[in-house]
């Protein structure tokens, strides 16, 4: 069981908005730890996407953006594309375990 | 950008020895900290550990303390992470990947910026 706690699965029709929720505590996100989101596609390695709580990289859209409440942080996503659809991955630190930690990963299917 | 190239996919007997290689492509690679993540198929991403080059500072998860070595020839621009007794469940994709921050002390806060293309770990027992 992974210390921050993502959906599964989601999925949206093209155009329209998705959220990732992902859920820490307070030994990490609810400690002020930065949380960042980043994008897999099958097959391939992890892509920053948002880095902080809501800064993209150079070449990620706006389209992609974080808002933080509490000890959860919500990956948001609107236009829908069908190049979307891959897994989604938060990422923080935790003082407790003094360490890095994942969530266990979200799958975006775009219908 | 920042490349990372990872040494090629494996196939051990559980019990033998495997140290796995990053490669960074880029002059200043000694003042980065470089992470091991681990993925298991179909599964999420684990830390592992982290190195800083320069002076092999390392940090370990508790989950891998014990089980896998880090290392770095800043020589070479390279980074190491090594099995002495490999077990099935050792098997899965490891990634190394760089934080974003140059720094000696190690930035929590700092992404992953750049990734390694992973290599692919198989143990068969």
């Amino acid at each position: 069981q992974s210390v921050l706690t993502q959906p599964p699965a989601v999925s949206g029709a093209p155009g329209r908005r998705v959220t990732i929720s992902c859920t820490g505590s307070s030994s990490n996100i609810g400690s002020g730890y930065d949380v960042h989101w980043y994008k897999q596609l099958p097959g391939a390695a992890p892509k920053l996407l948002i880095s902080g709580d809501s800064s993209r990289p150079s070449g990620v859209p706006g389209r992609f953006s974080a808002s933080k409440s509490g000890t959860s942080v919500s990956l948001v996503i609107t236009g829908l594309r069908p190049e979307d659809e891959a897994d989604y991955y938060c990422h923080s630190y935790d003082i407790g375990l003094s360490g890095w930690v994942f969530g266990g990963g979200t799958k975006l299917t775009v219908l | 950008e920042v490349q990372l190239v990872q040494s090629g996919a494996e196939v051990k007997k559980a019990g033998e020895s495997l140290r796995i290689s990053c490669r960074l492509s880029e002059y200043t690679f000694p003042n980065y900290w470089i992470g091991w993540v681990r993925q298991v198929s179909g599964k999420g991403l684990e830390w592992i550990g982290i190195i800083y080059p320069d002076d092999s500072q390392t940090r370990y998860s508790p989950s891998f303390q014990g089980q896998v070595t880090m290392s770095a020839d800043k020589s070479i621009s390279v980074v190491y992470l090594q099995w002495s007794s490999l077990k099935a469940s050792d098997s899965g994709m490891y990634y190394c990947a760089r934080l974003s921050v140059a720094s000696h002390i190690v930035v929590v806060t700092a992404p992953f910026q750049d990734w390694g293309q992973g290599t692919v770990v198989t143990v068969s027992s």
